[in-house]
């Protein structure tokens, strides 16, 4: 079945250094989202990507999906401490259901 | 807009009883989901619901959990009986229309603790 890996497990920085999560998937995929669950929360919804070598940008945060949609990486620049959480990515291989990554546990010393 | 209400939020229960959550989503929703989230580890699809009828429930462990949407709205999980492995945090999702590469919107979850 479809597997999504995600590497690092857990990030620690300095408030203002920057962040990256990547994402690979054992097999293509038709679009990619990406998740933040703060501690103690749930999933919320950042973004979604679909098309190959597409890149969005929320604010400090850079989102990419690979040109053979198998790969993606979220990007933080010049962490904060509000970023902490843990950032999931979920795929979706053709028209079946998400499946999440183990994802990214981000801490933010200030 | 209301989010997808969920309750109880915790829950303890000794293994082989039963237990059952509850779940509200957003109002309108078409796809409703539980997801099973082990701690450490991403949510793991359950089940998945459009109006009330099943999509897929291919990872539901069927010979101790069942789930039902009888009416396209409201939904429950229940697991019978329970295991030490079944604690985790339950989490429901929804997401409108039926079209399944559409945003979810997830409830704060039950966290079960099996003793």
């Amino acid at each position: 079945g479809q597997q999504v890996m995600q590497i690092p497990q857990y990030q620690h920085v300095q408030e203002g250094e920057d962040f990256t999560t990547y994402c690979n998937s054992s097999t293509t995929l038709s679009n990619i989202q990406w998740y933040k669950q703060r501690p103690g929360g749930h999933p919320v919804f950042l973004i979604q990507l679909v098309k190959s070598g597409e890149v969005k940008k929320q604010k400090r945060l850079t989102f990419q999906f690979g040109e053979a949609k198998k790969n993606s990486s979220l990007h933080i620049t010049a962490t904060q401490t509000t970023d902490v959480g843990t950032y999931f990515c979920a795929g979706l291989e053709g028209y079946s259901t998400l499946t999440f990554g183990k994802g990214t546990m981000l801490l933010v010393s200030p | 807009e209301a989010g997808v209400a969920q309750s109880p939020r915790y829950k303890i229960i000794e293994k082989r009883q039963s237990v059952a959550f509850w779940c509200n989503p957003i109002s309108g929703h078409a796809t409703l989901y539980w997801y099973q989230q082990i701690l450490g580890q991403g949510p793991k699809l359950l089940i998945q619901f459009q109006n009330n009828g099943v999509v897929d429930d291919s990872q539901l462990p069927k010979d101790r959990f069942s789930a039902e949407r009888l009416k396209g709205v409201d939904s429950t999980l229940k697991i019978q009986p329970a295991k030490l492995e079944d604690s985790a945090v339950y989490l429901c999702a929804s997401s409108p229309g039926t079209v399944i590469n559409q945003p979810q919107h997830f409830g704060d979850g039950t966290r079960l603790s099996i003793l």
